[in-house]
Order: C-alpha cells, then sequence, then structure tokens
C-alpha cells in the first residue's frame, strides 16, 4: 500500500512569507502528527490531528498552525517565516497512537533565506 | 514529562562486528519506547518497539533490543553489522495514556558508521 506522501520535498521561502507544506496519510489511518528536525534541536513534535480535531499540541509559537481533512489529509502552515524555521518537516500517520506505530513520510525540506 | 537520552552521538564500527546504541529515558509515567532508523534525505523507519511483555524486543534488519526498568535503557542491538546499516538512529518514548499517546519524544540521535 502507498506509503506516507508529502508534498513538496523541496522548498525555498524568503523571510515573511507564509508556507503550506502538506501530508497525505496511509489510508485508514487517522492519526497525523507533525515533528520539525533541525541539526540543532532534533526532532521536535509539533501538533497531532486525529478525525479533524487537534489532539496533541507541542511547544511551537502561533506561528505553526495544522489542520486535518475529512479524508485524514493533513496540512501544516507556517506564517512570518524566520530563518530559523528552516528544517525538513516530517509527517507521520497511524492508525491511532503511538500503540498502533507511526509511518513516517520523506519529509518536507524547508529553507528560508 | 518524558526525556531521552542516547549516550553517544557518534558509534563507528566494522562490517561484522557487534554493536550496542545505547538509549536512557527519564518518565513520571509508564510509556511505550521505540527505535527508528533515519537514511539520508528520508524520513524515519520503525526498528522496533516495546509495548509490553517480553521485555527483549526483536525488529527488522537483525536488531534487537532489551528493555530495563530498574536502569530506566533501551539499548538497541546487532551481532554482526553491514555497510548498508550506516544511518542515524533515534530512541523515542510515548506516554501510554490514551489522549496523549500520540507525541514521540525522541532522543538526540546515534550516528552509527560501518566501516569495510
Amino acid at each position: 500500500k502507498a506509503g506516507v506522501t508529502q508534498t513538496p520535498r523541496y522548498l525555498i521561502k524568503t523571510r515573511g512569507q507564509q508556507v503550506t507544506l502538506s501530508c497525505s496519510p496511509i489510508s485508514g489511518h487517522r492519526s497525523v502528527s507533525w515533528y520539525q528536525q533541525t541539526p540543532g534541536q532534533g526532532l521536535q513534535f509539533l501538533f497531532e490531528y486525529f478525525s479533524e480535531t487537534q489532539r496533541n499540541k507541542g511547544n511551537f509559537p502561533g506561528r505553526f498552525s495544522g489542520r486535518q481533512f475529512s479524508n485524514s489529509r493533513s496540512e501544516m502552515n507556517v506564517s512570518t517565516l524566520e530563518l530559523g524555521d528552516s528544517a525538513l518537516y516530517l509527517c507521520a500517520s497511524s492508525l491511532d497512537s503511538t500503540f498502533y506505530g507511526y509511518t513516517f513520510g520523506s519529509g518536507t525540506r524547508l529553507t528560508v533565506v | 514529562a518524558q526525556s531521552v537520552t542516547q549516550l553517544d552521538s557518534q558509534v563507528p564500527v566494522f562490517e561484522e562486528a557487534p554493536v550496542e546504541l545505547r538509549c536512557n529515558y527519564s518518565s513520571s509515567v509508564s510509556v511505550y519506547l521505540f527505535w527508528y532508523v533515519q537514511y539520508p534525505n528520508q524520513g524515519l523507519q520503525l526498528l522496533l518497539k516495546y509495548l509490553s511483555g517480553s521485555t527483549l524486543v526483536k525488529g527488522i534488519n537483525g536488531f534487537e533490543a532489551e528493555f530495563n526498568k530498574s536502569q530506566t535503557s533501551f539499548h538497541l542491538r546487532k551481532p554482526s553489522v553491514h555497510i548498508s546499516d550506516t544511518a542515524e538512529y533515534f530512541c523515542a518514548v510515548s506516554d501510554r495514556k490514551e489522549t496523549s499517546g500520540s507525541r514521540l519524544t525522541f532522543g538526540e540521535g546515534t550516528q552509527l558508521t560501518v566501516n569495510p
């Protein structure tokens, strides 16, 4: 079956702009999580959506937001981009929770210049 | 809150040698434990997980890990590594509680380099 698909794979944006990243989970998976990976901070949890509701949230500023659609596809938005937002953004999906295991996508590499 | 410490940032080994990647965790609640691997320019792949039961967990690609509750450790081992095992390895924990059991807390990662 198809894995977790993230688009686009690479993105270059200018400071102050906003960006939207997309994630299509594995068919049947209702939980979608987002992580930020940087060399300095490592892997950090952004938020998780389950059946269109945000169920869990990490410690990121309000500039980072997300949503989930009825088909479980999810989008993540970052407004007023800063240089420090440059990172690999990973999406992961699961049937429900970590008990069932999360499958990760290949990520979107965002560069802010 | 949970935290994960991977004790070695880099582990170089020769091909066909055994390897152990060390992971300690801290948590005030019961947790699930995971090891993930990341190859260059790719996402994370689940190697194995400990949910309950036997403390020795076997995963993919010949890896296994042992959960030690008293030492709060979850070390990853492989008896004989291959060049293709070169990658970054992440230990992670999550809360067992249903409402918060969707967040993974990762360690800093261990770069395993297998030399010929």
